[in-house]
């Protein structure tokens, strides 16, 4: 069966801090990838997306990039954090095959302090 | 513009009772609908899909409709238990999906 992993679980970190979420799937290959962002109370906004090894695609103009050195491993990460940085995210993954369903890791809850 | 929005963004129910939850969207275009269920502090869970070629579709004591005549999309779940208390979300499928605000169930005893 397939499982997604995140980490780290939570993360505080100060103003101008750089940071790397890690996300990696098993029981999978060649899946497409996604990073979401979500604050408190909201729903679901689309940071990027990967369909194979170095292709990324950015949703929104932001602080942020993401990686994927490998099939199954996508990367967030930021050079300096912002305030307006601070949420929950979330990694997902998803059949490559045009299947919209979208299986959710666990999320990193970020504080930018 | 196109979204995909909630007409409700809290419901509360008694335990037992049937809930139904209630999404909008705008676009016709779309031909895949989702809803999950997300807990606090945990990744949305897959609850139910269905293809814009249904009206209905039911699983285990969740049933979703879609009417295209009005752009509407519910999810009913019967017999709700205090473990349905969750944020549930719809999204829609038109190459990505994209995810409606979020619509919070409570259950009471």
């Amino acid at each position: 069966s397939q499982t997604i992993h995140q980490w780290p679980a939570t993360l505080v970190q100060p103003v101008g801090s750089p940071l790397s979420l890690e996300c990696t799937v098993e029981g999978t290959s060649n899946p497409n990838l996604y990073w979401y962002r979500q604050a408190a109370g909201r729903g679901l906004q689309l940071l990027f997306y990967s369909v194979g090894i170095g292709q990324i695609s950015s949703e929104v103009p932001q602080n942020l990039s993401a990686s994927r050195p490998q099939d199954r491993q996508f990367i967030l990460s930021s050079k300096k954090l912002l305030l307006s940085d601070s949420g929950f995210y979330l990694c997902a993954w998803s059949q490559a095959s045009g299947d919209y369903e979208q299986y959710f890791g666990p999320g990193t809850r970020l504080t930018v302090t | 513009g196109e979204s995909v929005g909630l007409h409700l963004p809290t419901l509360s129910v008694q335990e037992g009772d049937n809930s139904i939850i209630n999404c909008a969207y705008s676009n016709s275009a779309s031909d895949y609908f989702i809803w999950y269920k997300q807990e606090s502090g945990k990744g949305p869970q897959f609850i139910i899909d269905i293809r814009s070629n249904m009206d209905k579709r039911q699983g285990q004591r969740v049933t979703v409709l879609l009417n295209k005549t009005v752009k509407h999309l519910s999810l009913q779940i019967a017999a709700t238990q205090p473990g349905d208390s969750a944020v549930y979300f719809c999204a829609e499928g038109r190459g990505k999906l994209i995810f409606g605000a979020g619509t919070r169930l409570a259950v009471h005893p």
